[in-house]
């Protein structure tokens, strides 16, 4: 069975500060995708980013980059120079990736991240 | 941009009544999903629907659950009898499909049963 495990429930910073949240996943399937959502207070989910499990290079998008670890079964990932508005709940999720796979997601319990001014 | 949109945003219901869900997922898309999120908790699977037929279900999606896509654009949850625990944020989520794995969520909506 798929699990991700967020072990950060809660995380506070100040802002311009650098974060990471962790995510620590288990998977039997040896071709899996790896997301990042994250929940603003208004509640939507927006996505972040996905990941192969056959890509372990790390990817940098601006402020934000994701750590892919397949030896520590990890994916970080870590806000640079956080803003307040970045103030959100942050959620690691799994996929399934094998032929006619729906694609479901597994998600983990969430990092709440607050940046204070 | 194209979105996955959800009505109504936020339903109150008596326990025991039925409410239906409604989403309109993005137009090209071809895998539906609906997940739910009871308040503080996790994003938890409930079904997957593809070529107008549910693909897959959890445990949680018992007889009480039922999904439609009705008419072409529209992807329905409906629950039968509802309960207070059926309380929760539900997320529509779609999937262009074709080796494309990223779902995108609509806003969300959240339900009150009392």
């Amino acid at each position: 069975a798929q699990k991700v495990t967020q072990a950060q429930t809660e995380i506070s910073v100040v802002e311009k500060e650098d974060v990471t949240l962790d995510c620590v996943y288990e998977t039997r399937d040896t071709t899996y995708y790896l997301f990042w959502y994250k929940q603003p207070p208004s509640g939507e989910l927006v996505f972040l980013i996905r990941r192969n499990s056959f890509d372990e290079q790390n990817e940098i998008s601006g402020r934000y980059s994701w750590n892919f670890q397949k030896s520590t079964s990890s994916f970080n990932f870590t806000i640079t120079a956080s803003q307040v508005v970045e103030s959100a709940v942050y959620f690691c999720a799994l996929s399934e990736a094998r032929g006619g796979s729906n694609y479901k997601l597994t998600f983990g319990k969430g990092t709440l991240l607050t940046v204070n001014p | 941009e194209p979105e996955v949109t959800q009505t109504p945003s936020h339903q109150v219901t008596q326990m025991g009544q039925e409410v239906i869900l409604r989403c309109v997922p993005i137009s090209n898309h071809l895998y539906f999903y609906w997940y739910r999120q009871i308040l503080g908790q996790k994003v938890e699977f409930l079904v997957s629907f593809y070529n107008n037929e549910i693909s897959e279900k959890s445990e949680i999606f018992d007889d009480q659950f039922s999904v439609e896509r009705p008419d072409g654009s529209n992807f329905t949850l409906k629950i039968r009898s509802t309960k207070l625990e059926d309380s929760a944020m539900y997320f529509c989520a779609s999937r262009k499909g074709q080796g494309n794995t990223e779902a995108f969520f609509g806003q969300g909506t959240r339900l009150t049963v009392v």
